[in-house]
């Protein structure tokens, strides 16, 4: 079965400082990943999504992951953060064959100005 | 465009009665699912539902039933409350690839007292 492991559960970083979400997954087949974002008193909202097509993904409000084959990550990443960026993050992963989606326990991002 | 709709949005229920979390869905998706969500712990699938009439149990069944009698509606039912129910719930849609995204609703948060 597949799981999703995120380093840290709160991470703290400076207005315009680099962003690093850590996300490992264990899966015996090419598995499929997302990472969420969640506001408060909010649903979860896509940032990206890996699918196979490339290692590097882009998503919305500047994020990028890589995927890693031989460390099996998924790290979320964005050059310079801001205030808005202040959040919870979730990655998931699920297999082909449309099986349900796997969450970590979501890593909760602050942002200092 | 409404996508993913949950009432009610807050309940306070008594322990040992009943109710049903509805949620609704305009996109056309064949897959519905129901999490909760407990602090510190990500994301829990109770059921999902890969179209009308199928439905199956995630991780945390116990307490909860579903239906799925129309593909826009896929209502969650708690028949006797209890304290450990208390959480927030999310309801989700998406396309039956799993390479697509999941659309999440806001979500409705439960007391159990």
């Amino acid at each position: 079965a597949q799981s999703v492991t995120q380093l840290g559960s709160h991470v703290s970083v400076s207005e315009g400082a680099l962003v690093l979400l850590r996300c490992n997954y264990s899966s015996s087949v090419p598995p499929y990943l997302f990472w969420y974002v969640q506001y408060p008193n909010q649903g979860l909202q896509l940032l990206l999504k890996y699918t196979s097509a490339a290692t590097l993904v882009k998503g919305i409000n500047d994020f990028e992951a890589e995927f890693k084959k031989s460390e099996t990550s998924f790290h979320l990443t964005k050059p310079s953060a801001h205030m808005s960026d202040a959040a919870e993050y979730f990655c998931a992963v699920t297999l082909s064959g449309n099986t349900p989606l796997v969450f970590g326990k979501g890593t909760r991002l602050s942002v200092i100005a | 465009n409404a996508g993913v709709t949950q009432t009610p949005k807050f309940r306070i229920l008594k322990i040992g009665q009943s109710m049903t979390l509805q949620c609704t869905q305009d996109m056309n998706h064949n897959y519905m699912y129901w999490y909760r969500q407990d602090p510190g712990m990500g994301l829990k699938l109770i059921y999902y539902s890969v179209g009308a009439g199928i439905t199956d149990k995630g991780e945390v069944p116990n307490g909860y039933n579903v239906s799925r009698s129309t593909t826009e509606d896929f209502p969650l039912r708690l028949e006797l409350a209890a304290p450990s129910q208390t959480s927030v719930y999310f309801c989700a849609s998406s396309h039956p690839n799993s390479n697509q995204p999941q659309h999440f609703g806001d979500g409705t948060r439960l007391s159990i007292l």
